[in-house]
C-alpha cells in the first residue's frame, strides 16, 4: 500500500481555472505539508497542518488554500490558476513536527 | 533564518567510482540533518538522517555524519552504481521554535552514473 498517495499525477488547466490535488495518508501520522517543486528542483514549503494548527508559508499566495476533512487528508485547492504555478506539487507527512517526511510521488500541474 | 546549501551539480561519475555530495548549513539551534533521494519520475524517498552532532546516517551503502564543528552533513558512497542516479537532496529541520514544522531543503545535486 502506498503510504502518502495524491491524485492526480499529472494536470493540464487553462489559466483562470480552480483546481484541486488531492492527499491521502494512510501512516496514522499527525502532520501533513504541501511542498511545490519549481522546474530547477528546488523545494520549497506551502504549508504545514498538525491538528486544525495551519501553518503557512508568507510567500504562499492566498490563491492556494489547504483543506483537510481529517487528519489522513490534505487536500490542496487553488483559485484561479496563472502560469507562473506550473509546478510539481509534493504532499508529505510526518508523526510530529520533528521526525522525517514522508513524501508522495509528485503532481505535475500544467498551466495553458 | 535557516539554509542549506549544497555543491552544484550535475555530477557524472562512472561506476564504482567514490562519490562525495556536499552539504553545509546554517540554522540556529541544533538541528536534525537528513539526505533526501529523488529517481527520476519518482517523489523524494528519505535516504537516511542524523539527529546529533557526531552521528552517522547510513544506509544502502551511502554514509554522512553530522559535524557540528564544521556545520557540515557530506554524503559519501565507496562504489556507486548506475541505479544511484537520481537527484539528492540535503535537508534539516530544526528541533524547535518556529522552524521545527518544516523542512528546509538544498538545491539538489543530480547525479549521474555511467556503465
Amino acid at each position: 500500500d502506498t503510504a502518502v498517495s495524491q491524485t492526480p499525477k499529472y494536470l493540464v488547466t487553462q489559466m483562470g481555472n480552480d483546481k484541486s490535488i488531492k492527499c491521502e495518508q494512510n501512516l496514522g501520522h499527525d502532520t501533513m505539508y504541501w511542498y511545490k517543486q519549481d522546474s530547477k528542483k528546488f523545494l520549497k514549503i506551502m504549508f504545514s497542518y498538525n491538528n486544525k494548527e495551519l501553518i503557512i508559508n508568507e510567500t504562499v499566495p492566498n490563491r492556494f488554500s489547504p483543506k483537510s476533512p481529517d487528519k489522513a487528508h490534505l487536500n490542496l485547492h487553488i483559485n484561479s490558476l496563472e502560469l507562473g504555478d506550473s509546478a510539481v506539487y509534493f504532499c508529505a507527512s510526518s508523526q510530529d513536527f520533528k521526525t522525517e517526511a514522508f513524501f508522495g510521488q509528485g503532481t505535475r500541474l500544467t498551466v495553458v | 533564518g535557516d539554509s542549506v546549501t549544497q555543491m552544484e551539480g550535475p555530477v557524472t561519475l562512472s561506476e564504482e567510482a567514490f562519490l562525495t555530495i556536499n552539504c553545509t548549513y546554517t540554522a540556529t539551534g541544533y538541528p536534525s540533518l537528513f539526505w533526501y533521494v529523488q529517481y527520476p519520475g519518482e517523489g523524494l524517498q528519505l535516504l537516511l538522517k542524523a539527529t546529533k552532532a557526531d552521528d552517522k546516517g547510513s544506509n544502502k551503502g551511502f554514509e554522512a555524519t553530522y559535524r557540528k564543528e564544521t556545520t557540515s552533513f557530506h554524503l559519501e558512497k565507496g562504489s556507486v552504481q548506475v541505479s544511484d542516479s537520481a537527484v539528492y537532496f540535503c535537508a534539516l529541520r530544526e528541533s524547535s521554535g518556529a522552524g521545527s514544522y518544516q523542512l528546509t531543503f538544498g538545491k539538489g545535486t543530480k547525479l549521474s552514473v555511467i556503465p
